[in-house]
């Protein structure tokens, strides 16, 4: 069965740092671009970042550009997000989603199709 | 403010037709294909339809999506008390190059 498993949330002060980690499993990690998405309490979905699969290339929202770093262990099958500078407005459940695509017989990619797979998330409060 | 609008909320019977709706602009819905997902209340997040109108292996065929232009809609046939949930559209912004998604449309089945 393909998974994501999130760990590493929890209370931390304002100005403070955080690593969130997602355990991939049942699926070939290295292929798929990987995001986080997070959702405050009582709010909407927001798209936080991506990391594509060979690692060398990511991307953020602008509400954490310059804060937090997304980076990836294919050898570990592993998906990173380090939180700096966390502020009240970080407080949220921060998913790890799998950007679902096929392959052709050689792995190039013939279409994505979508944030497919969630984690069941990782609670990250910040507050004084 | 979502780049993205939804009407907050939806209401119909079961056994009813609803449709939530998804509005966007070129840079997004206009370019790029339209996701949905719904989310039961504690849970995460389930991929409910792709590239605008295919559904992924498992999700009933009540379920149907569309797209015209910059709007794009999602239709649930047959309601059913279960698919009383929070119901989120969302793409590919190519101005913002990033995720985009609508604030979420809370679904009642009455």
């Amino acid at each position: 069965d393909v998974q994501l498993v999130e760990s590493g949330g929890g209370l931390v002060q304002p100005g403070g740092s955080l690593r969130l980690s997602c355990a991939a499993s049942g699926f070939t990690f290295s292929r798929h671009w990987m995001h986080w998405v997070r959702q405050a309490p009582g709010k909407g979905l927001v798209w936080v970042s991506r990391i594509r699969g060979d690692g060398n290339t990511g991307s953020y929202a602008d509400s954490v550009k310059g804060r937090f770093t997304i980076s990836r262990d294919n050898a570990k099958n592993t998906l990173y997000l380090e939180m700096n500078s966390l502020r009240v407005d970080d407080t949220s459940v921060y998913y790890c989603v799998r950007e679902g695509a096929y392959f052709d017989g050689s792995g190039n990619v013939l279409y994505y199709y979508g944030l497919d797979v969630w984690g069941q998330g990782t609670t990250v409060t910040v507050s004084s | 403010q979502s780049v993205l609008t939804q009407p907050p909320s939806a209401s119909a019977t079961p056994g009813q037709r609803v449709t939530i709706s998804c509005s966007g602009s070129r840079s997004n819905v206009g370019s790029n294909f339209v996701y949905w997902y719904q989310q039961l209340p504690g849970t995460a997040p389930k991929f409910l339809i792709y590239r605008n109108n295919q559904r992924p292996s498992g999700v009933p065929d009540r379920f149907s999506g569309s797209k015209s232009g910059t709007s794009a809609s999602l239709v649930i046939s047959g309601l059913r008390s279960e698919d009383e949930a929070d119901y989120y559209c969302a793409t590919w912004d190519d101005k913002l190059s990033a995720w985009v998604f609508g604030e979420g449309t809370k679904l009642s089945v009455l």
